[in-house]
């Protein structure tokens, strides 16, 4: 069965604590892997794409990384303004369509 | 602002209801999306929209579902007989060639 597993659910992380989190896919034919952040009662907010295995962006504290199961989104010195929902996405096969995670829920305390 | 916009950005109504929801998407975008999103969950798939063409429906939308892009602009997405299990929110996004599909903030539904 096709899947999108990211984990931990819930992070909790202090001010300056860097970590990653994690997003393992079991699909055929990858298109594109997509990272989102959301906001409670937001829209996600598009942060990255990666094609191919190898594959980094780089957005000022996030960093997303490609291999050909998993995906990784580390952060690196996190301010509390961090603190969201990052879900993980993927495009596949013949599918218009992408699949999220149920993303991971991250705190960051000052 | 030229990002995706959503309205209303709540709704509440009543069970048996009819409701209509209106995605407006960023102007040179040909794909739009309908997602359904409840607490906890990521954004589930509805519906895909090339230019005016339905060319992919999940399974989730029944009968009572049903979506419009006329023109290939704007889109409205109507649920007919709204139950509870409608209460979620509604997520569009629009993308260009790339997929990188971008969201607009949502239409919060309570079926009550």
């Amino acid at each position: 069965e096709d899947q999108v597993t990211q984990s931990p659910e819930a992070l909790r992380l202090q001010e300056g604590e860097s970590s990653s989190l994690n997003c393992s896919y079991t699909v055929s034919g990858l298109r594109g892997l997509f990272w989102y952040r959301q906001d409670p009662g937001k829209g996600p907010e598009f942060l990255f794409t990666l094609y191919s295995a190898g594959e980094e962006k780089e957005k000022e504290r996030l960093k997303a990384t490609l291999t050909k199961k998993e995906s990784f989104l580390h952060i690196t010195a996190p301010k509390p303004e961090d603190s969201a929902t990052y879900l993980c996405a993927v495009h596949y096969g013949g599918y218009q369509k992408v699949t999220f995670g149920i993303g991971t829920k991250l705190q960051v305390i000052p | 602002d030229t990002g995706v916009s959503q309205n209303p950005r709540h709704k509440i109504t009543k069970r048996g209801q009819n409701v209509t929801f209106r995605c407006d998407p960023i102007s040179e975008h040909n794909r739009l999306y309908w997602y359904r999103q409840t607490l906890g969950q990521g954004p589930e798939f509805l519906t895909y929209f090339q230019n005016e063409a339905q060319l992919e429906k999940s399974r989730l939308l029944s009968d009572r579902f049903s979506a419009e892009r006329p023109k290939g602009s704007f889109s409205t997405l109507e649920i007919q007989r709204t139950e509870q299990g409608d209460s979620a929110m509604y997520l569009c996004a629009s993308s260009a060639s790339s997929y990188e599909q971008y969201f607009g903030p949502g239409t919060r539904l309570t079926v009550t």
